[in-house]
């Protein structure tokens, strides 16, 4: 089966950075995406990866390392905004549907 | 971008009653939707894969005859809640793969009060 594990919180302050953490177990690969939720607000798509290495996207970033079952997302600049749940995910074995993990709920402080 | 709209964004309704629940893609065609439900401060948990012309495929523990899904054409997935009971409350998300995305795209959600 597929499991995931990331921090249940994490706290930094506004234009500070944050990364946050993601181990994986599955059975196949087929890449480690991170999504962003606010309170009451459904799941945005935010990153992708599929292969080694750090992808940028604006202020944020995502790595993945295969070899280590292990990914984090980076967030550079932080703002207020940026206070949400923060989820990492991984299809299934075949790539069919995505597992999500707990989840990491990032706060922002002034 | 791929939009995937989700109707109503909250429902109350009376114990025993069924709520349906839509998801629309809006500018591509979804093959495949999947229901998801979420309980406060936890993690968004699979209950069905919906595929158009055939029937869903629940997950392990999900009733299928409580969660009914039709997905009746390429844009269209309804999720109907049978004889609500409270500790069905929750926020019930869809979500759908656009063409060429890696990412799925999610509906705005469903917050389901049950009283």
């Amino acid at each position: 089966g597929q499991s995931l594990e990331q921090p249940s919180e994490v706290t930094a302050v506004e234009g500070a950075i944050v990364q946050i953490n993601c181990t994986y177990q599955t059975s196949g690969f087929y890449g480690l995406s991170w999504y962003q939720q606010h309170d009451g607000g459904a799941p945005t798509f935010l990153s992708y990866n599929a292969l080694d290495g750090l992808e940028e996207t604006g202020r944020f970033s995502s790595f993945l390392s295969r070899s280590d079952s292990y990914g984090y997302l980076l967030l550079q600049e932080l703002q207020m905004k940026d206070s949400a749940s923060y989820f990492c995910a991984v299809p299934n074995t075949g790539g069919f549907k995505t597992i999500f993990g707990a989840g990491t709920r990032l706060f922002v402080k002034a | 971008g791929a939009v995937v709209s989700q109707h109503p964004s909250w429902v109350i309704c009376k114990s025993g009653t069924s709520v349906k629940i839509e998801c629309r893609s809006l500018d591509f065609q979804a093959t495949t939707m999947f229901w998801y439900r979420q309980f406060p401060k936890q993690s968004l948990m699979l209950m069905a894969t919906s595929n158009e012309g055939s029937k869903a495929t629940y997950e392990q523990g999900v009733e299928k005859d409580k969660f009914l899904i039709n997905h009746a054409s390429l844009t269209l997935s309804t999720l109907t809640v049978t004889s609500a009971h409270p500790e069905d409350s929750s926020f019930y998300i869809c979500s759908a793969s656009g063409t060429g995305d890696y990412g799925y795209t999610f509906g705005s959600g469903t917050r389901l009060t049950v009283v």
